[in-house]
Order: structure tokens, then sequence, then C-alpha cells
């Protein structure tokens, strides 16, 4: 049973929409990240987070993403306006900062699909 | 940019015989290196890691083997098993250990009963 709850298991919207991605741990948490794998090709990293700010972000994650961590509990990926290439699965992950004390444990994903 | 390379996108095994998993990297800055397992609708799950002080690392059935100056790194599963049947990922991580990881394109192996 993974560490981090995905929520919607599968969204589709229709290209332009705004989406929020959700992720919820169990337990206390401090480092958090999305990855995306477009089905077919490899997972991505996206964006890491830590301590509610953003401590790095790939090429992948322009403005049309933004991340946050509203409640203390909930982190969320928000895609403002969807594109068709933005269809893929996208994980939530935790950690702690370093693979080397505890790999990146990975959520079960929400497939999202953009017509 | 495939700094990660998996260059056989499926792999068929005979129950019982050894599972040998390849992965080549082209950044010599990678000092981690990660396997990760994937079933369909399921995230990756974490299998057995190796740090490039190293050239060996087992656990159980699965070792990884890693040659830097080839840049290869390689898992072995033995005996296998119907239930390792999955997608396989080789990731690496620069700066020992951080979490941002890069991952290969997969390996679908199946273990044939």
């Amino acid at each position: 049973e993974p560490e981090v709850t995905q929520t919607p298991s599968h969204q589709v919207t229709q290209m332009g929409q705004e989406v929020i991605l959700r992720c919820v741990p169990i337990s206390n948490h401090l480092y958090f990240y999305w990855y995306r794998q477009i089905l077919g090709q490899k997972v991505e990293f996206l964006v890491s987070f830590y301590n509610n700010e953003i401590s790095e972000k790939s090429e992948i994650f322009d403005d049309q993403f933004s991340v946050e961590r509203p409640d203390g509990s909930n982190f969320t990926l928000k895609i403002r306006s969807t594109k068709l290439e933005d269809s893929a699965m996208y994980f939530c992950a935790w950690g702690t900062g370093s693979s080397y004390n505890s790999p990146l444990h990975f959520g079960n994903g929400t497939r999202l699909t953009v017509t | 940019d495939q700094q990660v390379k998996q260059n056989s996108p499926s792999l068929s095994v005979q129950e019982g015989r050894i599972s040998i998993l390849n992965c080549d990297y082209t950044n010599s800055m990678f000092d981690y290196f990660l396997w990760y397992k994937k079933y369909p609708a399921e995230g990756p799950t974490f299998l057995i890691s190796i740090s490039s002080i190293k050239d060996k690392n087992e656990d159980g059935r699965f070792t990884v083997f890693l040659n830097k100056s080839a840049k290869h790194l390689s898992l072995h599963i033995v005996p296998s098993q119907p239930g390792d049947s999955a997608v396989y990922f080789c990731a690496a991580s620069e700066s020992f250990g951080n979490e941002k990881l890069t991952f290969g394109t997969g390996t679908r192996l199946t273990i044939i009963p």
C-alpha cells in the first residue's frame, strides 16, 4: 500500500481547462515531488517541493504548472491551461531529501487525459 | 537527451532462470543508481540501489552490478518468479542521493511459467 494517496485516479479534461491533481501523504513527510510518464516513455522529474517552497524544477515545469500545499496536508499540482501533450500519468512522490537514506516512494498516480 | 538508456524494451525469461536487465548512462556526474519495478496502474516501487563507490549490491534474489568505467549497470534476478513480471526502470541521480531522479525508458520483463 503506497504511503501517498493520489486523487483522482483518472481525470479527463478538455484542452485549455485547468486541472488540479492531489496527493495526500499518510505520514508527516517533508520532501515532495511530482513526476510524470507519458505513455510508453520514461518517468520524468517535474518538480521538488520542500518546506513549502519549490526547491528544483525541470524544463517541463513551465508557467502553466504550479504546486502548493495549501493546508499542510494535501500536496497539489495545478495545470492552468491543459494541452494535449499534458496527457500522461502523474506521480506524486515523497522522500527524505536523499535517496541514499531512504528511496523515493511513489503514489499510484493520476492518469490525465486531455481531449 | 537520453542520459539513462535501457536498450531492451522487453525480455522474456523462463521461471527459475536468471533475468538480467541492463542499463547504460552517459552522465559522469551520476553517483547513485536505483532500480524500480512497476506494475500496471501502480507507481514505481523501489527494488535496490547502489552507490558509485561500490560495484555490487545484493538483496535476496536481486543483485545490482555497477561498472563505472563502462557506465553500465545491470540487475540480476535469480531465480525468476512469475510475480517478477513487470516493467523495470533504471534511475540515476547526481549529488549522492539527490532525489531528482533520471529514469530510463524501462524494460518489460515477462516470466514464463
